[in-house]
C-alpha cells in the first residue's frame, strides 16, 4: 500500500531532550516536506526536500533540523525541544512540489514538550 | 506575498443539506489548486486538483470549481453526510520558483454536519 509512515504517533518529552520523528515513504517520491499544525494557524511548512541531499527551510524552520540521505526517509530532528514546539506534525511526499501530482500525508505525530 | 484565504472559518449544517466552501488566492504565477479533507487528528487527504485550464472537477459528492480570472475556487458538497465533518483545506501551488516550494496553504474551513 502506498503510504507515508510517521513514528511515533504520540510523544511526550521534556524540554531540552533531543528527539527524532521519523518519516518514510514507499512511493519513490522525490519531494518530501514537514509541517506543523497549530489551532487557528493551519499547516505551516518547517522544511522541505526536493530530492536526496537537497533540503531547504520553509516558513518556520527555527529549532528544527532535517536530513535526506535516502530518497525514502526524511527525519525531523529537534535538538533541544521547547514547549512552543508542542504541536501536531505532518510529513508529506509527492512526485514533485508544484506539479499536479497530489500530496500524500502521514497520519501525524502529536508532540508535547513539558 | 502569496496568500490563500478561506471562508467561512467554520460552518454547521444539517445532514442531507448542501454547502459551499470558498477559497480566494493571490498566488502567482499560478500552477494548480488542491482541496484536501482533514479529519480531526489525521493527515489531510486529497479531494481534487485543478490546473489553470480546468473550471470544475468532481469527486463523488464533492465538486470543486476554479475561476482563474478572479482567483477564486469553491468546494461544493452535495447531500452532506455525518462523515463529511472535517476541516477542508485549500492549497495553491505556484510554478517552481514562485515561493519556498511553491505551496501556500489556507487555514481551512471547519465543517460540522449535525444529524
Amino acid at each position: 500500500e502506498a503510504q507515508v509512515t510517521q513514528n511515533p504517533r504520540y510523544l511526550i518529552t521534556v524540554t531540552g531532550k533531543k528527539l527524532t520523528v521519523t518519516c518514510s515513504q514507499n512511493m519513490n517520491h522525490e519531494y518530501m516536506s514537514w509541517y506543523r499544525q497549530d489551532p487557528g494557524l493551519g499547516l505551516r511548512q518547517i522544511y522541505y526536500s526536493m530530492n536526496v541531499e537537497v533540503t531547504d527551510k520553509g516558513d518556520v524552520p527555527e529549532g528544527y533540523k532535517v536530513s535526506r540521505k535516502e530518497k525514502r526517509n526524511f527525519p525531523l530532528i529537534l535538538e533541544s525541544p521547547s514547549p512552543n514546539q508542542t504541536s501536531l506534525y505532518f510529513c508529506a511526499s509527492s512526485l514533485s512540489s508544484a506539479g499536479v501530482a497530489g500530496y500524500t500525508f502521514g497520519s501525524g505525530t502529536r508532540l508535547t514538550v513539558v | 506575498k502569496n496568500q490563500v484565504e478561506q471562508s467561512p472559518q467554520s460552518l454547521i449544517i444539517l445532514e442531507g443539506k448542501n454547502c459551499t466552501l470558498q477559497c480566494n488566492y493571490t498566488v502567482s504565477p499560478f500552477s494548480n489548486l488542491r482541496w484536501y479533507k482533514q479529519d480531526t487528528g489525521r493527515g489531510p487527504v486529497s479531494l481534487t486538483i485543478m490546473t489553470f485550464s480546468e473550471n470544475t472537477k468532481s469527486n463523488g459528492r464533492y465538486t470543486a470549481t476554479l475561476d482563474a480570472d478572479t482567483k477564486q475556487s469553491s468546494l461544493h458538497i452535495t447531500a452532506s453526510q455525518l462523515s463529511d465533518s472535517a476541516s477542508y483545506i485549500c492549497v495553491v501551488s505556484a510554478l517552481r520558483g514562485g515561493g519556498a516550494d511553491g505551496l501556500t496553504f489556507g487555514k481551512g474551513t471547519h465543517l460540522i454536519i449535525q444529524p
